[in-house]
């Protein structure tokens, strides 16, 4: 099984900031990584998939990158409906798994 | 438009059993692969279970294989998980969402059915 460890679990930002959370697969996982959001009390939404593209609809200010068993989501211009919880999830191999999600909190 | 709405789910005793369902509308759901995702309350996703387009192919997360199955009617665009031998630490939302078709990323997710297990 791979596992996701994502850093850090909880952040706290401004309006405005650039924020960065990265993922560690303990395998390559190739391109199949995906970065999903959950606002509370929601379903979660696909922000990004296989590393690096972005689903139809999410603003351009989400990003994503990296290769192998190193990823990160970037926020550029974090804006107040930004505040969630993001998870990363890899879709190489079963069972699929997630990352255990980092809060994103108004500072 | 892309739904899928969940159902099923409700209180159950340790030991016990449930059938949670969801209906999909919106595109051609013999076409598409689907998951099983689950949230234990306050705590982080959980893939549970994968079923191809013609249930060829089926997986399960360790936590759940032997006690869940999953399964589909593609004639009546649904999605099944047969839950049994359920345990406390089945408690979650459970999740019905799409896997992509052109990938293997989760494209949409249903809004969740809540299965309690407690005595």
């Amino acid at each position: 099984e791979i596992q996701m460890t994502q850093s850090p679990s909880s952040l706290s930002a401004s309006v405005g900031d650039r924020v960065t959370i990265t993922c560690r697969a303990s395998q390559d996982v190739s391109i199949w990584l995906a970065w999903y959001q959950q606002k509370a009390g929601k379903a979660p939404k696909l922000l990004i998939y296989a590393v690096s593209s972005l689903q139809s609809g999410v603003p351009s200010r989400f990003s994503g990158g990296g290769s192998g068993t190193d990823f990160t989501l970037t926020i550029s211009n974090l804006q107040p409906e930004d505040f969630a919880t993001y998870y990363c999830q890899q879709a190489n191999s079963f069972p699929r798994t997630f990352g255990q999600g980092t809060k994103v909190e108004i500072k | 438009e892309v739904q899928l709405m969940e159902s099923g789910g409700g209180l159950v005793q340790p030991g016990g059993s449930l059938r949670l369902s969801c209906a999909a509308s919106g595109y051609t759901f013999s076409t598409y692969e689907m998951n099983w995702v689950r949230q234990a309350p306050g705590k982080g996703l959980e893939w549970v279970s994968h079923i191809s387009s013609a249930s060829r192919t089926i997986y399960y997360a360790d936590s759940v294989k032997g006690r869940f199955t999953i399964s589909r009617d593609n004639a009546d665009n649904s999605l099944f998980l047969q839950m049994n031998s359920l345990r406390v630490e089945d408690t979650a939302i459970y999740f019905c969402v799409r896997v992509s078709g052109s990938g293997r990323h989760i494209d949409y997710w249903g809004q969740g059915t809540l299965v309690t297990v407690s005595s």
